[in-house]
């Protein structure tokens, strides 16, 4: 089955600097990949995507980028702000005749500093 | 959170109960889906249903048991038989590749 690598595990970055998460999978066969964000004890948000026939996909303040060559996709965070402190989940995603399954890698706390 | 529901959000039993974990969307989502969240681990899948009446195994689906009577309701038993109940449990739905989180519940066994 798929494997999601997440790093890192934690990270801290001071307010206005930039945060990148990264990930891989194992599953050539993935092809949705989307970014979870999840406060204390509320379910994960869905935050943005991207899907293998796309190299890069940006909202405002938050971009993915994929390379499916080398099986790795990042999360980018510019310009971070307090409230951007959550835990981050990857995941990868594979069609199968049972309908789409979902691998999350272990997840990011990020912590912003004020 | 959007249209998907999940009640308890605290849950208390003792050993040996079966519980069951409420599920409820009005997103006309076919696929409804139940993880389990342990501090450090991620998101395992336990059960998911892509249609009424039909469901699969997850990674982790011993000790867990699932219905899909109804396309908004998805309930989940955490049996006797599983060792660890413990956990912050999570219910999601989706259409075609997109899937969104309800807001969980947090099961504690004694």
């Amino acid at each position: 089955g798929e494997n999601v690598e997440q790093h890192p595990s934690t990270l801290s970055v001071q307010e206005g600097d930039s945060a990148v998460i990264k990930c891989t999978y194992s599953d050539s066969a993935s092809n949705y990949f989307p970014w979870y964000k999840q406060e204390l004890g509320k379910g994960p948000q869905l935050i943005i995507d991207i899907r293998s026939n796309v190299g890069e996909k940006k909202d405002q303040r938050i971009a993915v980028t994929l390379n499916k060559t080398a099986k790795h996709f990042s999360l980018h965070i510019t310009e971070t702000q307090p409230e951007d402190s959550a835990v981050y989940f990857c995941a990868a995603s594979t069609e199968s005749r049972a309908g789409n399954q979902f691998y999350f890698g272990t997840g990011t706390s990020l912590t912003v500093i004020p | 959170d959007g249209g998907i529901t999940q009640s308890p959000k605290y849950l208390f039993r003792k050993e040996g109960q079966n519980v069951t974990l409420s599920c409820e969307q009005n997103l006309n989502h076919d696929a409804m889906y139940w993880y389990r969240q342990d501090p450090g681990q991620g998101l395992r899948l336990i059960y998911y249903s892509q249609i009424v009446n039909d469901f699969q195994k997850g990674d982790i689906a011993e000790g867990y048991s699932v219905s899909r009577e109804k396309k908004e309701s998805f309930p989940l038993t955490v049996t006797s038989a599983q060792k660890n109940p413990t956990a912050f449990y999570l219910c999601a739905s989706g259409q075609l590749y997109e899937q969104y989180f309800g807001p969980g519940t947090r099961l504690t066994v004694t």
